[in-house]
């Protein structure tokens, strides 16, 4: 069975610093891997996706992904981040064979002024 | 920014009684989703349509949930009886097609309450 680990459950980073926040999933194949953000009172909001090709993957608002096979790790990561960026930010995998999200336990992100 | 639009936004309900929530996908997304998200970020896959009909659905929601996406109104989910344990974030999410390649597009969801 698939299984995604948020190993943080909270990260906090000044403005203008740079960003990670980690995941590491568990499958027998390469899952669709997304990063989803959650604002207070807002829906989820996908930020990026990946299930082939370059394993750099760039998403909205200046965010970027890096998929390693031999890690099983999806990390997200922001060059700077703004005080905006403060939210809780979920990994997920999901398969083509039942289609259901298969989510993390989320990282929320604090930013510092 | 999703139009998908999920009412009422909060649902305070005794224990025992029905609890139904709305969602209108956007435009022409004929997938549905729905999601439970408890207080621990813990999220449960509950059930999807493709148009009208049922593609999935866990035994907890065929047992304990009614949920329908008729054509031409919004899709509806509701808790039969109410428990404590139902407390959580319901989240629909739609979708323009099924697949991965489709994007998931959710709404800001239900917070249910159960006193």
């Amino acid at each position: 069975a698939q299984s995604v680990t948020q190993p943080d459950a909270r990260v906090t980073v000044s403005e203008g610093a740079s960003l990670q926040l980690r995941c590491k999933y568990s499958s027998s194949v390469t899952p669709y891997l997304f990063w989803y953000v959650q604002y207070p009172r807002q829906g989820l909001q996908l930020l990026l996706k990946y299930y082939s090709g370059d394993p750099v993957v760039q998403g909205v608002n200046g965010f970027e992904a890096e998929f390693s096979k031999s890690n099983s790790s999806f990390h997200l990561r922001k060059a700077s981040v703004h005080w905006s960026d403060s939210a809780v930010y979920f990994c997920a995998v999901s398969m083509d064979s039942n289609y259901q999200l298969i989510w993390g336990s989320g990282t929320k992100l604090i930013i510092k002024p | 920014n999703s139009k998908v639009i999920q009412t009422p936004r909060y649902l305070v309900k005794g224990q025992g009684q029905k609890a139904k929530m709305r969602c209108i996908p956007e435009k022409g997304h004929p997938v549905v989703f729905w999601y439970q998200q408890n207080k621990n970020n813990e999220f449960k896959f509950l059930i999807n349509f493709q148009n009208q009909e049922v593609l999935q659905q866990i035994d907890m929601t065929e047992k304990r949930f009614s949920a329908e996406c008729p054509s031409n109104s919004p899709c509806s989910l509701e808790i039969q009886s109410s428990e404590a344990g139902d407390s959580a974030l319901y989240l629909c999410a739609s979708s323009l097609d099924w697949g991965n390649q489709n994007t998931l597009y959710f709404g800001a969801g239900t917070r249910l309450s159960v006193l």
